[in-house]
């Protein structure tokens, strides 16, 4: 079946431009979580979805940043004048389940921004 | 701020040998543990969701222990293989949020044939 898909899987961006990163989870999944992984680094949290409903964006670190899944399905992550700190890999994660449970949470392939 | 460790950040394995690395995690208000592997240009994959102190879990050649009352977790590799060559991540799931997940900084494994 169909896993986790997102796009672009490649985005270079000179400085300064807007960049939209697109999430299309399992079907049926509740949970949608985004994650951004530097360099040398682990992924770090960045928002969570139950549905369409964002519960949490602690993780998102600064006002440039807004992700949205208005139909509790594919999600957007808008990077609004992106700076070089912004070179990531995004993942995109889905879990059948919403808050409370232990489930194991689906990956896409990530998407690899490079700020030029 | 949860803080997820693993050691070490990088193993060079010779093929058939086995070897293990660690997950070291703050051991109050445990909740879950996850290990996941994640091959170059693939979607990281999830190898195992550990909640009870003293789990084991295996798959194929691969197992994972939990200890949550010291916080760490072992993942083994048993007579690797060039395809276990990736990253493992560990990371720990939080109840109170949502279970987003705080990742380590990851082990890299390379297993040389």
């Amino acid at each position: 079946g169909a896993g986790v898909s997102q796009s672009p899987r490649y985005k270079v961006a000179k400085r300064g431009q807007d960049v939209a990163l697109r999430c299309d989870p399992i079907s049926g999944h509740v949970s949608l979580f985004w994650y951004q992984q530097a360099l040398g680094q682990g992924p770090e949290f960045l928002t969570y979805f139950q549905n369409e409903a964002q519960l949490d964006k602690s993780g998102l670190p600064s006002d440039r940043f807004f992700a949205e899944r208005p139909e509790g399905s594919v999600s957007t992550l808008k990077i609004q004048r992106t700076q070089q700190e912004d070179s990531a890999v995004y993942l995109c994660a889905s879990s059948p389940h919403g808050q409370g449970s232990s489930y194991e949470q689906y990956f896409g392939p990530g998407t690899r921004l490079t700020v030029t | 701020i949860l803080n997820v460790e693993q050691s070490p950040q990088s193993l060079h394995v010779q093929e058939g040998d086995s070897t293990n690395f660690t997950c070291s995690f703050p051991s109050s208000n445990f909740y879950a543990l996850h290990w996941y592997r994640w091959e170059t240009a693939k979607s990281p994959e999830a190898l195992f969701v550990m909640t009870l102190n003293g789990d084991e879990k295996k798959k194929g050649r691969i197992s994972a222990t939990l200890n949550t009352k010291e916080g760490y977790s072992y993942l083994y590799i048993k007579g690797s293989q060039p395809e276990d060559s990736a990253t493992y991540l560990c990371a720990l799931a939080d109840r109170a949020a949502g279970n987003k997940l705080t990742f380590g900084g990851g082990t890299r494994v390379l297993v040389k044939p």
